[in-house]
């Protein structure tokens, strides 16, 4: 079945705790982005990846990271979480050229 | 002031009603127009997809763009309980090069119920 994954689901941590939300996606697609969904704020992307080790800045990027090592996994990396991200977040892919993304089923982050 | 705009509702309608969902737009470079749909505790899912300007319908669904005044509508014939959801619009430019590579910009999302 062609899926984007996310672990974890849910992660509830504290400030300045290092964490890690992996995404993988098994459509052999070039495009990978993450973005952040917070009420009446909508979808508000991250980063974004046009392929291996090809990586930018969306409108967003404050306080995350990214890399992107093989073609299927695009982490997102929080090296000192603050409240102010806490959030809804998706990662989701596409081929290369098409507007259709394929999104993973979110990870809720609650920074305490 | 926002590229993309969309009434956040929520909007609650009865079983079999006619639905309209909206959104405007500031960007001219705006070609391609989707919208998603988003059920609760999932990730959105492209519902409808257009290029330019026109109508296209799918079953029970149309997608109107109105570029002349950067306008976009969904509409939802006969709705059912099944299609109480988030809608979200999304749009991008034609161009696909440099930093606009395929990005879309999506609206804030409409929250809709329909009661049986």
């Amino acid at each position: 079945e062609a899926q984007v994954t996310q672990n974890p689901r849910y992660l509830i941590t504290v400030t300045g705790k290092k964490l890690t939300v992996t995404c993988s996606q098994n459509m052999n697609h070039e495009y990978m982005s993450w973005y952040r969904q917070d009420p009446g704020l909508g979808l508000r992307q991250i980063y974004y990846s046009m392929n291996v080790e090809v990586t930018d800045k969306g409108d967003v990027p404050e306080g995350y990271k990214v890399s992107r090592k093989e073609k299927r996994n695009f982490p997102l990396i929080l090296e000192s979480p603050s409240p102010n991200q806490t959030s809804l977040y998706f990662c989701a892919s596409s081929s290369s050229l098409a507007r259709r993304r394929f999104f993973g089923p979110g990870t809720r982050l609650t920074v305490l | 002031q926002k590229e993309v705009e969309q009434d956040p509702g929520p909007l609650s309608v009865p079983e079999g009603a006619i639905v309209s969902l909206n959104c405007t737009y500031s960007n001219s470079a705006f070609q391609y127009f989707m919208w998603y749909r988003q059920y609760s505790r999932k990730g959105p899912e492209l519902l409808m997809y257009t290029y330019s300007s026109g109508n296209k319908e799918d079953g029970r669904f149309t997608a109107q763009v109105d570029k002349s005044s950067k306008y976009i509508s969904l509409f939802i014939r006969d709705s059912q309980p099944s299609d109480s959801a988030t809608y979200l619009c999304a749009m991008s430019p034609k161009d696909a090069g440099g930093t606009s590579y395929g990005k879309l910009t999506f609206g804030q999302g409409t929250i809709l119920t329909v009661h049986p």
